[in-house]
């Protein structure tokens, strides 16, 4: 069965720093989205993809975050530079004909 | 905006004993819900999902779902509980049809115990 593949699975750094997560899509799916995570809390949507294109990044911290899909396969979520309260499960989804298929996330710890 | 509230942080069961986890939705119209389940290390699956069809849906591993306009309730029930059972559930709500942008509730920490 197709998967959606992250790495890496987990990330520790230090504030100021930066880090990169990427995604691999299952096959074939045009839409792809990152996701946050914070501990105790639901995944909230960070920025979605259509292709190579940005459909929604309302909630993408846009100072410190960005997020490129340049051949509209994988994915990369970058931050820079990292803040304590980034610490999170970054997700990354993509979707199929009736449903979004997650990856197992990037747990992310700043120190 | 869409938004649901899970009524209970953490839910304690049995194992054979039924499980109720429950979730209210806010929605400008109608609206898809789903619940997803997230083991420890591992991503998140859905269980079911309800699309204006059925309002009694069945889900994977035993687990169904009620969609109850009235109430605005889509609670998450199974009648037995298993140990495999143990993890995070979400409900979920998707802006419009079609599946697009998901907002996830705080989620409900299900423990079962032997």
């Amino acid at each position: 069965e197709a998967e959606v593949a992250q790495s890496p699975r987990y990330k520790i750094t230090e504030k100021s720093q930066a880090v990169a997560f990427w995604c691999d899509p299952i096959s074939g799916h045009a839409t792809l989205y990152w996701y946050r995570q914070i501990l105790g809390q639901g995944p909230e949507l960070l920025v979605q993809f259509q292709d190579e294109s940005v459909v929604d990044d309302s909630q993408l911290p846009k100072d410190r975050f960005s997020a490129e899909r340049l051949k509209g396969v994988d994915s990369t979520l970058k931050i820079q530079p990292a803040e304590l309260g980034d610490s999170a499960m970054y997700l990354c989804a993509t979707r199929g004909s009736h449903e979004q298929f997650f990856g197992p996330g990037t747990r992310l710890t700043v120190l | 905006a869409q938004s649901v509230t899970q009524l209970d942080s953490h839910v304690s069961v049995s194992e054979g004993t039924p499980v109720l986890l429950r979730c209210n939705y806010s929605s400008s119209y109608s609206p898809s819900l789903f619940w997803y389940v997230q083991h420890p290390n591992k991503g998140l699956q859905l269980l079911l999902k309800y699309t204006s069809a059925a309002t009694l849906v069945k889900g994977i591993n035993g687990f169904e779902a009620e969609f109850k306009k009235s109430e605005t309730s889509f609670h998450l029930t199974k009648p037995s509980a298993h140990m495999s059972d143990a993890a995070e559930y979400f409900c979920v709500v998707s802006d419009r049809a079609g599946f697009q942008k998901l907002v996830f509730g705080t989620g409900t920490r299900l423990l079962v115990s032997p």
